[in-house]
C-alpha cells in the first residue's frame, strides 16, 4: 500500500542551525502539506503546497520556515536559524485532491530537537 | 474561524468497556468535512473516518461508531469492546470548503488509555 514516507526519523540540531525536513509524498498525490506538533500538544497546520506553490501557511510558518518540491518525488520543509521552541514533531501529509473529500495520508514523522 | 474542542484530556478504562470520545467544532462554513485521526504510541497519525456536512447518517464499523450531530456540532466516536492495541491518542479534525487545499484544524487530543 502506498505510504508518505519521511526522513530522518529524529533530526538533532544547535540552536542557530539550518535543518531541511524531506518528505517523499504518495506519488499520484498532488497536495502537500507540512503540520507539526510540540511534544503532548495538538497537531497544528503549517503550510499547504500545490502546483508548485504555497496554498496556505499559518501564522507559525514564518520567514524563518520554506517549503520546497525540488523534483518529482520530494518535498521538503527548510527551517532556517533554528530555534528551541521550534523542537517538535514534524509530520508530512498528501492527498489526491483539496478538499475534505479525500482524506490527507501522514508520515511517520520526524522529531526535531534544537539543543 | 474554525475551532476543534475534545473536552476529554484522559480517558482510563478497563478492556471490553465500551468508551465514547466527544468532539465539538466550530465553523461558519456550511459545507465542512470531519474527521478522526488515531496516533498510537509508535507517533503516526492514522486516519479512521471522514464525514461531510451534508452526511448526518452515523456509520459503525466493525468496533467503531461515529455520531454526527449538526445540532449540537458534535461528532462523537465510540469504541465497543475496547481493546489494549485501542490505546492511543485520538484526535478530532475539521476542513473547511474553500478554494485551495485543505487544511486541518485538529482538537487537543484524547489521550485513551485501556487497561487489561
Amino acid at each position: 500500500e502506498p505510504e508518505v514516507t519521511q526522513t530522518p526519523s529524529h533530526q538533532v540540531t544547535q540552536m542557530g542551525q539550518e535543518v531541511i525536513l524531506r518528505c517523499v509524498p504518495i506519488s499520484n498525490h498532488l497536495y502537500f502539506y507540512w503540520y507539526r506538533q510540540i511534544l503532548g500538544q495538538k497537531v497544528e497546520f503549517l503550510v499547504s503546497f500545490y502546483n508548485n506553490e504555497i496554498s496556505e501557511k499559518s501564522e507559525i510558518f514564518d520567514d524563518q520556515f520554506s517549503v520546497e518540491r525540488p523534483d518529482g518525488s520530494n518535498f521538503t520543509l527548510k527551517i532556517r536559524s533554528t530555534k528551541l521552541e521550534d523542537s517538535a514533531m514534524y509530520f508530512c501529509a498528501s492527498s489526491e485532491g483539496d478538499s475534505g473529500r479525500v482524506e490527507q495520508f501522514f508520515g511517520p514523522g520526524t522529531r526535531l530537537t534544537v539543543l | 474561524a474554525q475551532k476543534v474542542t475534545q473536552a476529554q484530556t484522559e480517558i482510563s478504562v478497563v478492556e471490553k468497556e465500551d468508551v465514547t470520545l466527544d468532539c465539538v467544532y466550530e465553523t461558519r462554513d456550511t459545507t465542512y468535512y470531519l474527521f478522526w485521526y488515531k496516533q498510537p504510541p509508535s507517533g503516526e497519525l492514522v486516519f479512521l473516518i471522514r464525514r461531510n456536512s451534508f452526511d448526518e447518517q452515523n456509520e459503525i464499523s466493525g468496533r467503531y461508531s461515529w455520531n454526527f450531530q449538526k445540532s449540537t456540532s458534535s461528532f462523537n466516536f465510540t469504541i465497543t469492546a475496547s481493546q489494549v492495541v485501542d490505546s492511543a491518542v485520538y484526535f478530532c479534525a475539521l476542513s473547511e470548503q474553500y478554494s485551495g487545499a485543505q487544511k486541518l484544524v485538529f482538537g487537543q487530543g484524547t489521550r485513551l488509555t485501556i487497561n487489561p
